[in-house]
């Protein structure tokens, strides 16, 4: 199997809270990506790291990527109850457009 | 811009029946690919259009699904017959045709409930 796996599967934490996700893949990679999904809606793409980046910042948003581990987390600083979906990671390998999803983490941010 | 769009978002139909999703990808887009996430599990690639060409089908899981691309913009994916383990949603990207890394848009997805 090529899937990637998350955990925690779900996560609640109350506003104001630091989030982090775990995401485990197999394969090689040539970038992980991060995607939320609001409930009822698509994939909203959140951020991407490149297999030669170690740590990356966007915002409330922090990825690190451990290739030896194959490994990679999530982490959601302040959180707001607008975090409230589920988060999934996606590796791109080489040579490939295609993208290897994670089984998801559903985040609950409680006001 | 418009975004990716799908249609439909929803549909209940019975098994053995047929169904067609649409997806219009945003203009411009040469990549198209479907997804699909079945009883909460992880999201599976389905296949990757390049144009009108199918660049990568490995993720079909087997031939009652068809997906056409005509034209090379929007994209349908029939399902012939459906069965029950074919409930799940169904999610369309696509991105421009570049190299190296190009954001893929996704849209919301057509959730498709075979009873």
């Amino acid at each position: 199997s090529q899937q990637g796996e998350e955990d925690p599967q779900a996560l609640s934490i109350q506003e104001g809270e630091n989030a982090t996700m775990n995401c485990s893949y197999k394969t090689s990679i040539n970038n992980l990506q991060w995607y939320r999904q609001n409930s009822g809606r698509g994939l909203v793409h959140l951020i991407l790291i490149r297999s030669n980046e170690r740590e990356k910042h966007s915002g409330r948003l922090r990825v690190t990527l451990d290739t030896s581990k194959k490994s990679s987390s999530l982490l959601i600083t302040a959180s707001r109850a607008a975090d409230t979906a589920s988060y999934f990671c996606a590796a791109e390998g080489y040579n490939t457009d295609k993208l290897i999803f994670g089984t998801g983490t559903r985040l609950q941010v409680f006001p | 811009e418009a975004g990716v769009t799908q249609f439909p978002s929803h549909s209940v139909i019975e098994k053995g029946q047929t169904v067609t999703l649409r997806c219009d990808p945003i203009s411009g887009h040469d990549n198209l690919y479907w997804y699909r996430r079945v009883m909460g599990k992880e999201i599976k690639f389905l296949l990757h259009f390049v144009k009108e060409s199918k660049q990568d089908e490995s993720g079909m899981p087997n031939n009652r699904f068809l997906a056409e691309r005509t034209g090379g913009t929007y994209s349908t994916l029939k399902v012939q017959p459906a069965e029950l383990e074919d409930s799940g949603v169904y999610f369309c990207a696509s991105s421009r045709a570049e190299g190296g890394y190009t954001e893929a848009f996704f849209g919301q997805g057509t959730r498709l409930t075979v009873v």
